[in-house]
């Protein structure tokens, strides 16, 4: 049971365009969201995350977005850097659950 | 260290024997979870630990995945009579509290298992 969903397997975009990563969940208990990038041969490290009590969190170049309604979240990153190039995962959790519920990730491509 | 530890960092090992992947967590922090990846696919959840708590180990695939965790340190993760495909990347992460509790995840960088 998928309970987390990245639709997108891979995108591909320009250097200094925005790229706009997207995220359905159907577990309306989830209340916090985050998303990480994994480089290849290295562990996922974090990036940015979202209350449910919240629908924007901004830092930096990297803004997420929280539909609650609709169960969706996005990331956005803008401007797109060569270094952004990344398998980039969803994931949720719950104050009572306590463990993290990913996505099957996208692999972002970033060309010059 | 400074962040979460794994070893080893790629093992091979035969179909039919036994494997214990070990992790460090990042000193302090009372939970620690257990991922794996197969190859293109997801990071799927195997289990879970929080401080003195019984582990949630409700994403172990079998009975031959076990694992333990002493006190708020080491973990290990032992696979019994390995199949090929348990084949993949096992990685742990630690957290200071419950991810729920608006904290995040930090992984270490994962063991390459490959059963031949």
């Amino acid at each position: 049971d998928q309970q987390v969903k990245q639709n997108s397997p891979s995108l591909s975009v320009q250097e200094g365009r925005i790229s706009i990563l997207n995220c359905d969940y159907t577990n309306s208990m989830f209340d916090y969201f985050l998303w990480y990038k994994k480089y290849p041969a290295e562990g996922p490290t974090f990036l940015i995350s979202i209350s449910s009590i919240k629908d924007k969190n901004e830092d930096g170049r990297f803004t997420v977005f929280l539909n609650k309604s609709a169960k969706h979240l996005s990331l956005h990153i803008v401007p797109s850097q060569p270094g952004d190039s990344a398998v980039y995962f969803c994931a949720a959790s719950a104050v009572s659950w306590g463990k993290l519920q990913f996505g099957a990730g996208t692999q972002v491509v970033v060309t010059p | 260290g400074a962040g979460v530890s794994q070893s080893p960092s790629n093992k091979v090992t035969e179909k039919g024997k036994d494997v214990e992947l070990r992790c460090d967590p990042i000193s302090g922090h009372t939970a620690l979870y257990w991922y794996r990846q197969r190859l293109g696919q997801g990071l799927e959840f195997l289990i879970y630990f929080q401080g003195n708590s019984a582990p949630d180990k409700s994403g172990l695939p079998s009975d031959r995945f076990s694992a333990e965790r002493t006190g708020e340190s080491v973990s290990t993760l032992t696979i019994q009579r390995t199949q090929q495909e348990d084949s993949a990347v096992y990685l742990c992460a630690s957290s200071p509290d419950r991810v729920g509790g608006y904290t995040e995840a930090f992984f270490g960088q994962g063991t390459r298992l490959t059963v031949v």
